[in-house]
Parts: structure tokens; sequence; C-alpha cells
């Protein structure tokens, strides 16, 4: 199992560029995550997705878009990238099972986005 | 609201000795709680959770974290630290409640010199 892969590792955007960030899981969770990390901040959610066609908002969603056609792919779609949008990201999954599954959540080894 | 504090940014203990990086929280009915760990440039890696039962929790690479219910703590333990311990280590909740909201604290740098 590869796990959680992302793609590109490294990336610098010019201020109103677009870009998607791809992230792929063969594990067949369920539940996908994104995340930002900005330095001293945590994470904090972005977007995350239930399962395939199902998608909802987290913590900071504004400039960001997702989409879930299949269970193993939730690209992350930049439009119009802004300065405060450099941020390490991070995609995550795993397999839920609503309110009595607790199950941690695997992380994909992170994409750093640079926005100037 | 959900909420999960780690007061201290960073943690110096020397190699040997036993360490404790702290995590309280605030959730409404059961929490989940996790620790997880971040090595340079790499993804998180899940350490260990507390669901129910047992308030002391063993996880990977000899961790252990206590779960205390009236003081809404879940602090990391290791008897005995090794530099390679040193790394960022996040605590994370999840009300019962919320199956897709998990709340990562700031993160706690522990530093163990030899």
């Amino acid at each position: 199992n590869a796990g959680v892969t992302q793609t590109p590792k490294f990336r610098i955007l010019k201020i109103g560029q677009s870009m998607t960030l791809q992230c792929t899981q063969d594990m067949n969770h369920n539940y996908m995550y994104w995340y930002r990390q900005d330095p001293g901040m945590g994470l904090k959610l972005i977007y995350y997705s239930v399962g395939a066609g199902i998608t909802d908002k987290g913590e900071v969603p504004n400039g960001y878009n997702v989409s879930r056609s299949t269970t193993e792919d939730f690209p992350l779609r930049l439009e119009l990238a802004a300065p405060s949008q450099t941020s390490v990201y991070f995609c995550a999954s795993s397999y839920t099972l609503g309110q009595d599954n607790y199950n941690e959540q695997f992380f994909g080894p992170g994409t750093r986005l640079t926005v100037l | 609201a959900q909420s999960v504090a780690q007061p201290e940014d960073q943690v110096n203990v020397a190699e040997g000795n036993p360490l404790t990086v702290k995590c309280t929280y605030s959730v409404s009915g059961n929490p989940y709680l996790f620790w997880y760990v971040q090595y340079p440039n790499r993804g998180l890696q899940f350490l260990l959770k507390y669901i129910t039962g047992d308030n002391l929790v063993k996880g990977s690479y000899g961790f252990e974290a206590e779960f205390n219910k009236s003081q809404t703590s879940f602090h990391l333990k290791k008897p005995s630290a090794l530099v390679s311990d040193s790394a960022l280590y996040f605590c994370a909740v999840r009300a019962y409640s919320s199956a897709s909201k998990i709340i990562f604290g700031s993160g706690t740098r522990l530093s163990i010199r030899p």
C-alpha cells in the first residue's frame, strides 16, 4: 500500500494563478480531509468528504474548492491564489462509520505552496 | 465549542529522562483524543488514542498518555526519552457527536538533548 500520496511536493504560484493539489489514497477509506498547516498554528481543516460525491466545508474553506468523484481521489482546487494561501497542505484519510467509529487519520507527505 | 490546548510551544528534556507533553481539551460529551507526531518535512503519524476504558493508553515507540476527565487533560508521556523522539507533537480531539470535526492543537516541539 502506498497509503496517502500527494502531488506536487512543492509549488510556487503567482497571485491570481490557479492550481489543483492532488491527493490519492489506496486504503479504501471513506473519509478524506484537506488541512493547511501554518507555522505555529497547528492544522486547520479546509474541506472534508465522507464518501464519493459528498463534500463539506471545514474551518477555513474560503478560496478553495474540492470534488470527490471516486473513493480514492480528493483534489483541492485553488482558483485565484493569494499570498494568504502560502502554507503546507496535508491530505488525510480515515475509515469512519459515523459517531461510533473512531479510527485515526492517515496523512500524506504534504504540499508546500508559496504564493508570490 | 470544541477546543484543544497545548500550553507549551517547546519542551526540552535530557536523553534518558522522563518526558511529558501537555494537552487539555474542551468538548461537549465524551471526547475521542489522539496524539500524532510529525517529523521534519513529513505528514503526521498516529501515536495513540483514547476512546473509552482504561485511562492509561499505550501507543507506538514507547509512548503512553493518561486521560483525566476531571482535569480535561490527555498528557503524553514516556519514561525514558530518546534523541530520536525529537519532533513536533500534536494533540487532537473529536467529539462523539461529530465524526468529521477533529480539532488539532497548535503543536509542541519536543527536543531531546544527548
